[in-house]
C-alpha cells in the first residue's frame, strides 16, 4: 500500500528563525495538499499542488511539490508565534481504489518560542 | 455563518451506549467526509459520501454507521461504544477533484 512519511515529527523554533517540513511519498502522486491545525483547533485547507516542481507562495510560506510528484516541502520564513501548530501534508493518489482518498502525514508539531 | 458545523463539540458518555454526531455544510459541496484523530493527532479517514453515495468505507467497526440524508448532511452514528473510540471525530466536506477539504469544528469524545 501508499506510504507516506512527514518529517520531522516534532519542530522546536526560536521566533524569527526560518524552517522545513518534508512530505514523501512511496508512490507516484497526484495531488499534495497541505493543512494547518492550531492547538485544540481543526484542520484548515492551505493549498494544493498538483504540477510536477511546482512552487507557490503564501506570505512567509513557501510551498513545492518534487519533480517525480513524490515528495514536497513547506517552509516557513521569519517565524511567528502565530504558526504554532501541527502541519500536515495529505497525499492524492492515482491509482482507481484511491479516488477521491486523502492519506494524511502524521504532522510536524511546531513549537515557537518567542 | 459556520460553514462546516457539528454537533455535539463534547460527548462524555460511557462504555456500552449508543451516541449519533451530526454535520452540517452550508458550501454547496458535494462531498463529506468523517476522519478520526487519535491522540496521538494521526488522521484517519473513516467514510465520505458523494451525493448522498458511499464512495469510500474504510476498515471501521461495524458499530460504526455513517447516513447522509442528503448532500448538505452527513451523521455518525455509534453503537456500543468502547474506550477506544475516544478522539476528535471531524466532518469535513469539499468538491470532489476540486480543491482542499474544509473540517467541521470537531467532535470531542471520551468514553468512560
Amino acid at each position: 500500500g501508499q506510504q507516506v512519511m512527514q518529517i520531522p515529527q516534532y519542530q522546536h523554533v526560536q521566533e524569527g528563525e526560518d524552517f522545513t517540513t518534508y512530505c514523501n511519498s512511496s508512490t507516484t502522486l497526484s495531488n499534495i495538499q497541505w493543512y494547518k491545525q492550531r492547538p485544540g483547533g481543526h484542520p484548515v485547507f492551505l493549498i494544493q499542488l498538483v504540477k510536477s516542481g511546482e512552487v507557490k507562495k503564501q506570505k512567509r510560506l513557501t510551498f513545492q511539490f518534487g519533480e517525480a510528484k513524490k515528495n514536497s516541502s513547506l517552509h516557513i520564513t521569519a517565524t511567528q508565534t502565530t504558526d504554532v501548530g501541527t502541519y500536515f501534508c495529505a497525499l492524492g493518489f492515482m491509482t482507481t481504489d484511491s479516488w477521491g482518498k486523502l492519506q494524511f502525514g502524521a504532522g510536524t508539531q511546531v513549537v515557537v518560542t518567542p | 455563518d459556520t460553514a462546516v458545523s457539528q454537533t455535539p463539540k463534547y460527548l462524555v458518555t460511557q462504555m456500552g451506549n449508543d451516541k449519533s454526531i451530526k454535520c452540517e455544510q452550508n458550501l454547496g459541496h458535494d462531498t463529506m467526509y468523517w476522519y478520526k484523530q487519535d491522540s496521538k493527532k494521526f488522521l484517519k479517514i473513516m467514510f465520505s459520501y458523494n451525493n448522498k453515495e458511499l464512495i469510500i468505507n474504510e476498515t471501521v467497526p461495524n458499530r460504526f454507521s455513517p447516513k447522509s440524508p442528503d448532500k448538505a448532511h452527513l451523521n455518525l452514528h455509534i453503537n456500543s461504544l468502547e474506550l477506544g473510540d475516544s478522539a476528535v471525530y471531524f466532518c469535513a466536506s469539499s468538491q470532489l477533484g476540486a480543491g482542499g477539504l474544509y473540517f467541521g469544528p470537531g467532535t470531542r469524545l471520551l468514553v468512560l
